[in-house]
């Protein structure tokens, strides 16, 4: 099975950071990598998909990339509605995978 | 808009079965590929099995032969039947579909709300 990586696994920061989330692939997936966003009590929602594409209705401050093994998903003004848990996922191979998560808290 | 639905949820002792339902509004179903997955709460997320538009299916290896996920076209209705429970499957199941695929699993989107499942004695 692939194995997904994410760090780190929660970080603190204030309103109007850039907040970058990493996602290490243990073999290449190419582009074949999606993003979750997480809020409690809640089911995720998917934000990007070909570890790039925006999702329809996703703010445009949020930005995948990476090919290959190693992807980033960037915040570029964090708002308060993104306090949440992130979590990247590879469909490139099954079983899915996905990443352990990371938890963006207020700083 | 899309509607999923989980139900059958609840307590079981280890060892006994249940089969969870996911009822499927507000898009054709039968042109996507379907999803279960999983969350111990607090924790993350585990991608549980898919099934296709024509019925092929994929499992992760924690559930492989011990769960069989199915799915009626006709009724719009996801299942996923669990057996041999044990008390690691304790978790919260979400139902999804795939983003695009008809024929192939990518991304789970969207979620339904899920049903808990408890094994224990």
């Amino acid at each position: 099975d692939i194995q997904m990586t994410q760090s780190p696994s929660s970080l603190s920061a204030s309103i109007g950071d850039r907040v970058t989330i990493t996602c290490r692939a243990s073999q290449g997936i190419s582009n074949y990598l999606a993003w979750f966003q997480q809020k409690p009590g809640k089911a995720p929602k998917s934000l990007i998909y070909a570890a790039s594409s925006l999702q329809i209705g996703v703010p445009s401050r949020f930005s995948g990339s990476g090919s290959g093994t190693d992807f980033t998903l960037t915040i570029s003004s964090l708002q308060p509605e993104d306090f949440a848990t992130y979590y990247c996922q590879q469909y490139n191979t099954y079983p899915l995978t996905f990443g352990g998560g990371t938890k963006v808290e207020i700083k | 808009e899309v509607q999923l639905v989980e139900s059958g949820g609840g307590l079981v002792q280890p060892g006994r079965s249940l089969r969870l339902s996911c009822a499927a509004s507000g898009f054709t179903f039968h042109d996507y590929a379907m999803h279960w997955v999983r969350q111990v709460p607090g924790k993350g997320l585990e991608w549980v099995s898919g099934i296709n538009w024509s019925g092929d299916v994929a499992y992760a290896d924690s559930v492989k032969g011990r769960f069989t996920i199915s799915r009626d076209n006709d009724k719009n209705f996801l299942y996923l039947q669990m057996n041999s429970l044990r008390a690691d499957d304790t978790a919260l199941y979400y139902c999804a579909k795939d983003g695009p695929g008809r024929d192939t699993f990518n991304w789970p989107d969207p979620w339904g709300q899920g049903t808990l499942v408890t094994v224990s004695s």
